[in-house]
């Protein structure tokens, strides 16, 4: 089992509509989890965290955690042709523990 | 601001060459990593550092060298690369472990 599970897309979403990507992870004692944009041929861009169950929001992105379904989404609302890009699912294990583990990544595209 | 500079942008390498990619960073950050990523794959892992100290290496080949001569500055020395080796190199930073880590624009390696 992979420790880190993305679907890989392709995701396609209207524009104006909202998008949600999930992930899922292996680690029950993860502690803090991102979701990372990452456009092709640049680098991972950082545009969420979360450590604590519930939802942080963020402009028009929310984040959701669920520990005990060891889950993880992201919704963006309001979806923009800019926002088509891979989004990266990443989990530390804990804290004191610095091996971020990435998903495989869903690449999403925003249809005008 | 949540810069990570990395220098160069791109590179290109003979298999007998020795070159250095840089990383600086200046918030104050703690732990820094390098990360290498092949096209279409999420980032690996390569080494961390924390508090300037090697904590974590991922069984990279000894070609690769890192080296972090203060809390601000992390190096990877690169000597005898095979053709495998080219990638995109990101070097990325965060205040503690396990907290969130914000990258570098990354550097383009072709080894010919």
């Amino acid at each position: 089992q992979k420790e880190v599970e993305q679907n890989s897309g392709p995701l396609s979403v209207p524009e104006g509509a909202i998008a949600s990507l999930n992930c899922t992870y292996s680690d029950r004692g993860s502690q803090s989890f991102f979701w990372y944009r990452q456009y092709s041929g640049k680098s991972p861009e950082l545009i969420m965290f979360i450590y604590s169950n519930g939802d942080k929001e963020d402009g028009r992105f929310t984040a959701q955690l669920n520990k005990a379904s060891q889950y993880v989404s992201l919704l963006i609302r309001d979806s923009q042709p800019s926002d088509s890009a891979t989004y990266l699912c990443a989990v530390n294990p804990n804290f004191g523990n610095e091996k971020l583990t990435f998903g495989t990544g869903t690449r999403l595209t925003i249809i005008p | 601001d949540t810069e990570v500079t990395q220098t160069p942008k791109h590179l290109v390498m003979g298999m007998t060459n020795k070159k250095s990619l840089k990383c600086e960073q200046h918030m104050g950050h703690r732990a820094m990593y390098w990360y290498k990523q092949k096209a279409k794959k999420p980032p690996e892992l390569m080494f961390v550092y924390s508090y300037e100290k090697l904590s974590i290496n991922e069984s990279v080949p000894s070609r690769f060298s890192p080296e972090c001569p203060n809390s601000s500055l992390l190096n990877l020395h690169l000597h005898a690369l095979q053709p495998e080796d080219s990638a995109l190199y990101l070097c990325a930073s965060s205040r503690l472990e396990g907290t969130e880590a914000f990258f570098g624009q990354g550097t383009r390696l072709t080894v010919v």
